[in-house]
């Protein structure tokens, strides 16, 4: 069964800061990770998805990276803005799971002006 | 992407009722995706619902209580049925991308709180 872990729970830092999102999963035979952001009791928005064979993606100030064999992921988010406070969570797509997500519990980021 | 919407945004219900959530797809899509999100916890699948046959439920979760119909490529309902205070959860519509990539597009989530 697959475990989807993402380390901090909470994280409170100050504006301008770079700062960096884990996740681990327990199965590597994934088909690919996506990472969304959510917002106070709101749906999700994508941010990134990086396909199984892929190593990394970037889109603006985020850059996600993939490291299949040892089953982490992490986002990394440069120069943060009040505005990227959010729950940011990550999911996987197990092969051959006709398109389930598993999701982690999230990671609540708190950039402070 | 897919622009996806839900009806109602929230709702506060009494014990023992039953509430159907709507979901539109501005596009057709083969398949449509019902999650569940508790309070403080991760995302769940409840079940896929597929245009033209019944839907197919995960472990835990049954028809008799989740209800899904799916008439047409674009639109999708799920009912709660016999509200409990367990029930009150997030609960987001989500359909695949058309494309090689697979991404997943999800809703903006009904808000339900059973008293």
């Amino acid at each position: 069964k697959q475990e989807v872990t993402q380390i901090p729970a909470a994280l409170s830092v100050p504006e301008g800061e770079n700062l960096v999102l884990n996740c681990s999963f327990t199965d590597s035979a994934i088909y690919n990770l996506q990472w969304f952001r959510q917002d106070p009791g709101k749906g999700l928005t994508s941010l990134l998805l990086i396909q199984s064979s892929q190593r990394e993606q970037t889109s603006g100030r985020l850059n996600a990276s993939l490291d299949k064999s040892s089953g982490r992921s992490t986002l990394y988010i440069a120069a943060s803005q009040p505005g990227d406070s959010a729950t940011y969570l990550c999911a996987v797509k197990r092969r051959g799971s006709n398109y389930k997500l598993t999701f982690g519990k999230g990671t609540l980021l708190t950039v402070n002006p | 992407s897919a622009v996806i919407s839900q009806k109602p945004s929230r709702d506060i219900c009494q014990r023992g009722t039953s509430l159907t959530i709507q979901c539109q797809v501005d596009s057709q899509v083969t398949m449509m995706f019902w999650y569940r999100q508790q309070p403080g916890q991760s995302l769940t699948l409840i079940a896929t619902a597929n245009q033209g046959s019944e839907a197919t439920y995960e472990s835990g979760f049954v028809i008799d209580k989740f209800p899904i119909s799916r008439p047409n490529l674009t639109f999708s309902t799920l009912t709660v049925s016999n509200m409990s205070p367990e029930d009150s959860s997030i609960y987001l519509c989500s359909v695949p991308s058309s494309g090689i990539y697979n991404e997943q597009f999800f809703g903006p989530g009904t808000r339900l709180t059973v008293l």
